[in-house]
């Protein structure tokens, strides 16, 4: 079927810090992919997005790369800061189906 | 920037009472979906709606949820007896649909969420 593995948390970094959050993804077709932000009291926020192998979605300073041959979309910021606190999604569509959510991984930045 | 919003923010509701949830989607979308996430788990997809019907729902969705487009602009969702268990934090997305194919651009954009507690 399809779902999304993501690495669970919570994950606490220091300001400044490199973040890397997992997420691997079951290989039927070819989905588009996705993270999604939830800071606290809000809903989703699209934060970056990729719809083919060797995409690299970007934005705020986090990218992420779609990577079929390891069926992986991973998160990656190079230096955090206390504003990224929240829970992160990784996400998976494909076509016009229903759109699958990792777990969430919370992440919380301290000064 | 358009967005979708939801109302109320928070709804709290006695067991085997019907709640309606409100959703406005962006304006040109065409494609609408309700989502539910449980306090600490995992967001969970409820139904999605095409062309003024049903064209996906999950078996969250059984015959106590029901989703109309009353209006060009308003999205519902009702749950006709509320459990206990349905307390969650319920989203609503919307996406643009491309006109030829009728498929969504696969981008889907979020409501703020309305949190429903059922007592």
């Amino acid at each position: 079927g399809n779902s999304v593995t993501q690495m669970e948390g919570p994950v606490t970094l220091s300001e400044e810090a490199f973040l890397t959050i997992n997420c691997t993804y079951t290989a039927t077709g070819y989905p588009s992919l996705f993270w999604y932000v939830q800071y606290p009291g809000e809903g989703l926020q699209l934060l970056l997005k990729a719809t083919k192998a060797d995409d690299k979605g970007s934005n705020k300073g986090f990218e992420a790369t779609y990577r079929k041959e390891t069926t992986s979309f991973h998160l990656e910021k190079g230096s955090v800061q206390v504003s990224d606190s929240a829970v992160y999604f990784c996400a998976r569509i494909f076509g016009n189906e229903k759109l699958t959510f990792g777990t969430g991984t919370r992440l919380t930045i301290i000064p | 920037e358009p967005e979708v919003t939801q109302t109320p923010s928070h709804q709290v509701t006695q067991m085997g009472q019907e709640v309606i949830l409100r959703c406005v989607p962006i304006s040109n979308h065409l494609y609408f979906y309700w989502y539910r996430q449980i306090l600490g788990q995992k967001v969970e997809f409820l139904v999605s709606f095409y062309n003024n019907e049903i064209s996906e729902k999950s078996e969250i969705f059984d015959d106590q949820f029901s989703v109309e487009r009353p209006d060009g602009s308003n999205f519902t969702l009702k749950i006709r007896s509320t459990k206990l268990e349905d307390s969650a934090m319920y989203f609503c997305a919307s996406s643009e649909a491309d006109r030829g194919l009728g498929l969504a651009k696969n981008i889907q954009y979020f409501g703020a969420g309305t949190r429903l507690s059922v007592l």
